[in-house]
C-alpha cells in the first residue's frame, strides 16, 4: 500500500517557467513532508521541507504548498532551470516516528533551454 | 565535511551468493538509516540505527538481510543469500540525534544486481 504517490512519472518545462510537481498522501498521521532532489548516480539531497501547521514555504525558487483536507502537496519551482532537471521525491514523516521516511516513486524534470 | 560514504558503487553477484554493503555516515551523527530503491519506483525504509542500537527494523524485508553498526560508527548490510528481487539501489543516511525531522544526508548508493 503506497502511502505517498506521486502521479506524474516525468516533467518536461521549458527554462524560464514554472515547474510545479505533486504529490498526494494518504495517511493522516503524517505531519512534516520534505521534497528531495535526485541526480544520477547521487543520493537525494533535501530540497526543502513542510510541517503540517504551515501551508506553505519558501526558499528561493522553490515553494511547497500544502493542502491537508486534500492530503496534497506541491512543488513549485519558478523560473525553472535546465539544472533543475533530476529525479523530485516527495517524502513525509509521523510524529513519533522520527526520520523513519515514506517516500514516493519521484517525478523526472526535465527542464529543455 | 566529508558526506555518507557507500562502498562499492556497484555490485554484481549471483543469486545464492553473499554480498556486504558498507555505509560510513558523516562524523558525529548518532542516527544512520538504510533505505533502499528497487527498479524505479519509491525509496524504502529497511531500519534505524541511534548508535549501535537498532532502533527501528521493521522495513527489513526478511531474515536474508542482517545489518550490522558495532561501535556506533560506520554500519554494514549484509545479504545472505542474495535473490533476485532483491537488486536495486541502497541508500545510507545519517542525521543529527534529535527529537525528529533532523535532515537526513544520503550516500550516493550501492547498485546491486543479482543474477
Amino acid at each position: 500500500d503506497q502511502q505517498v504517490k506521486q502521479n506524474s512519472p516525468s516533467l518536461s518545462v521549458q527554462e524560464g517557467r514554472i515547474s510545479i510537481l505533486n504529490c498526494d498522501y494518504t495517511n493522516s498521521m503524517f505531519d512534516y513532508f520534505l521534497w528531495y532532489k535526485k541526480y544520477p548516480a547521487e543520493g537525494p539531497t533535501f530540497l526543502i521541507s513542510i510541517s503540517s501547521i504551515k501551508d506553505k514555504n519558501e526558499d528561493g525558487r522553490f515553494t511547497v504548498f500544502l493542502n491537508k483536507s486534500a492530503k496534497h502537496l506541491s512543488l513549485h519551482i519558478v523560473p525553472s532551470q535546465p539544472g533543475d532537471s533530476a529525479v523530485y521525491f516527495c517524502a513525509a514523516s509521523a510524529w513519533g516516528n522520527g526520520n523513519k521516511l515514506v517516500f514516493g516513486a519521484g517525478t523526472i524534470l526535465r527542464v529543455k533551454s | 565535511e566529508a558526506g555518507v560514504t557507500q562502498f562499492p558503487s556497484h555490485s554484481v553477484i549471483e543469486k545464492g551468493q553473499t554480498v556486504t554493503l558498507r555505509c560510513d555516515p558523516i562524523s558525529g551523527h548518532d542516527n544512520l538509516y538504510w533505505y533502499r530503491r528497487v527498479m524505479g519506483k519509491e525509496i524504502k525504509f529497511l531500519l534505524h540505527f541511534v548508535k549501535e542500537s537498532k532502533q527501528d527494523e521493521s522495513g527489513m524485508p526478511n531474515n536474508r538481510f542482517l545489518a550490522e553498526r558495532t561501535g556506533g560508527t560506520y554500519s554494514t548490510l549484509k545479504v545472505q543469500p542474495a535473490e533476485l528481487e532483491d537488486s536495486g539501489v541502497y541508500f545510507c543516511a545519517s542525521s543529527r540525534a534529535g527529537t525528529g525531522n533532523e535532515k537526513l544526508f544520503f550516500g550516493s548508493g550501492t547498485q546491486l544486481s543479482v543474477l
